[in-house]
């Protein structure tokens, strides 16, 4: 079985601050991993995902993310934030083959300070 | 091109009565999942439909029903409603359902159980 932790379930930042949302995933086969984000009254946007190569994966909005195997980890950031970055943001696994369904954390709040 | 569809956006519902929500995949897409969102539970999977079968099924009561057409077009149904299905329900599409593409989301539809 797959799971994904996402460490709090809320995240402050000043504008123009370093935005780091952290992933831990548990899959016991290689994982294709995930970063959506949700504005208020909207569906998922994908920001990124990680299938198999490069383990640094840049995204949509400046965001990228890091696969590290050995963590389990896929941790989003983004260098500055920005006013319109205030949202929900969910990590996602799915693993590889006719399986499309994702298993999502729990979702992070980050919230942006003038 | 546009992205994926659903309706309605929005519904209430008394409690024992049925509902069926509609979804349209973007095109060429062939795989069709749905997705509940909820405070507590937060996104978990209902189904997938591929090629109008069912192909992978989470943990939800037989109430919850699925089918998908020659076009893509999928429904979902729930019947029996318990205020406890008041939820986003999400629809995704991807082209082929592998676990390497990109699921793109709808904006939702709001179902009120009352």
């Amino acid at each position: 079985a797959q799971s994904v932790t996402q460490l709090g379930s809320h995240v402050s930042v000043s504008e123009g601050a370093l935005v780091l949302l952290r992933c831990n995933y548990s899959s016991s086969v290689p994982p294709y991993l995930f970063w959506y984000v949700q504005y208020p009254n909207q569906g998922l946007q994908l920001l990124l995902k990680y299938t198999t190569g490069a383990t640094l994966v840049k995204g949509i909005n400046g965001f990228e993310a890091e696969f590290k195997k050995s963590e389990t980890s896929f941790h989003l950031t983004k260098p500055s934030a920005h006013m319109s970055d205030a949202a929900e943001y969910f990590c996602a696994v799915s693993s590889a083959g006719a399986n499309s369904k994702l298993t999502f954390g729990k979702g992070i709040t980050l919230s942006v300070r003038p | 091109k546009a992205g994926v569809t659903q309706t309605p956006r929005y519904l209430i519902k008394t409690r024992g009565q049925q509902v069926t929500l509609s979804c349209s995949p973007i095109s060429g897409h062939r795989s069709v999942s749905w997705y509940q969102q909820t405070p507590g539970q937060g996104l978990q999977f209902l189904f997938e439909y591929f090629s109008e079968t069912q192909r992978n099924k989470g943990n939800f009561p037989g109430r919850f029903s699925g089918r998908q057409f020659s076009n893509s077009r999928s429904e979902m149904n729930v019947s029996t409603l318990e205020l406890g299905d008041s939820a986003l329900y999400l629809c995704a599409s991807s082209l082929n359902g592998y676990s390497g593409n990109t699921i793109y989301f709808g904006e939702g539809s709001w179902l009120t159980v009352v």
